[in-house]
């Protein structure tokens, strides 16, 4: 079994939708992270959760919303969102925040 | 000047041969430091720590240079199966925490 396990693997969605994205962390950390992988671009860090407390949001637009009910789990919730945003968003978790970081396989975003 | 920035190379080598990469950081404070390789349309994937006083694994050593800012990661014996892309991490530490940024990443092509 995957340390860290994302879905859904692929996404479409419209302008208009609300979907959510997955991510379970089968490793005992502490700290779970979001990130945004889009073409040609490095790796931007969206949230950090750290003990299911929000510890770092990267002045993400609001149609992102992070949730962590459990230091296993994160979501997140996507809405009104732009072709601009289609991307890899990958999951990652670590020990402690500043840790090495093993992620997830990511979910492939496309808006139309 | 970025936070962290690579050569984004392509860098072509033939098999066997010895290659290099460098990472320089613009934040003294920063604490931890990882080379993380990623392949085309896969996660990144944790290659190795970097260590004050540099550590080897196998084929790969990587060093930290904090006089100068920059973190190296030296291939020996390359393999076809090294072509990649590597990123390198660096975790400034701020009053909110750390704050992990990734390099753009280097791209590797080892040709047989």
């Amino acid at each position: 079994e995957t340390g860290v396990t994302q879905t859904p693997r692929h996404l479409v969605m419209g302008m208009t939708n609300k979907k959510s994205l997955k991510c379970e962390q089968h490793l005992g950390h502490n700290a779970m992270y979001w990130y945004k992988q889009s073409a040609k671009k490095p790796l931007e860090l969206m949230f950090v959760y750290s003990l299911e407390e929000r510890v770092e949001n990267n002045s993400v637009p609001s149609r992102f919303s992070p949730e962590c009910p459990n230091s296993s789990h994160l979501f997140l919730h996507l809405h009104t969102l732009q072709p601009e945003d289609s991307a890899l968003y990958l999951c990652a978790s670590s020990q402690e925040e500043g840790f090495e970081a093993f992620f997830g396989q990511g979910t492939r975003l496309t808006v139309v | 000047r970025k936070e962290v920035e690579q050569d984004p190379g392509p860098f072509n080598v033939p098999e066997g041969a010895t290659v290099a990469f460098n990472c320089t950081y613009s934040n003294s404070a920063s604490q931890s430091f990882f080379w993380y390789r990623q392949d085309c349309r896969k996660e990144p994937k944790l290659l190795m720590s970097v260590y004050s006083s540099g550590n080897e694994d196998g084929r790969f050593t990587a060093q930290l240079n904090r006089a100068s800012q920059y973190i190296s990661l030296l291939i020996r014996d390359s393999k076809l199966s090294d072509s990649a892309t590597y990123l390198c991490v660096v975790n400034p530490r701020n009053t909110g925490g750390f704050k992990t940024i990734f390099g753009a990443g280097t791209r590797l092509f080892v040709k047989a």
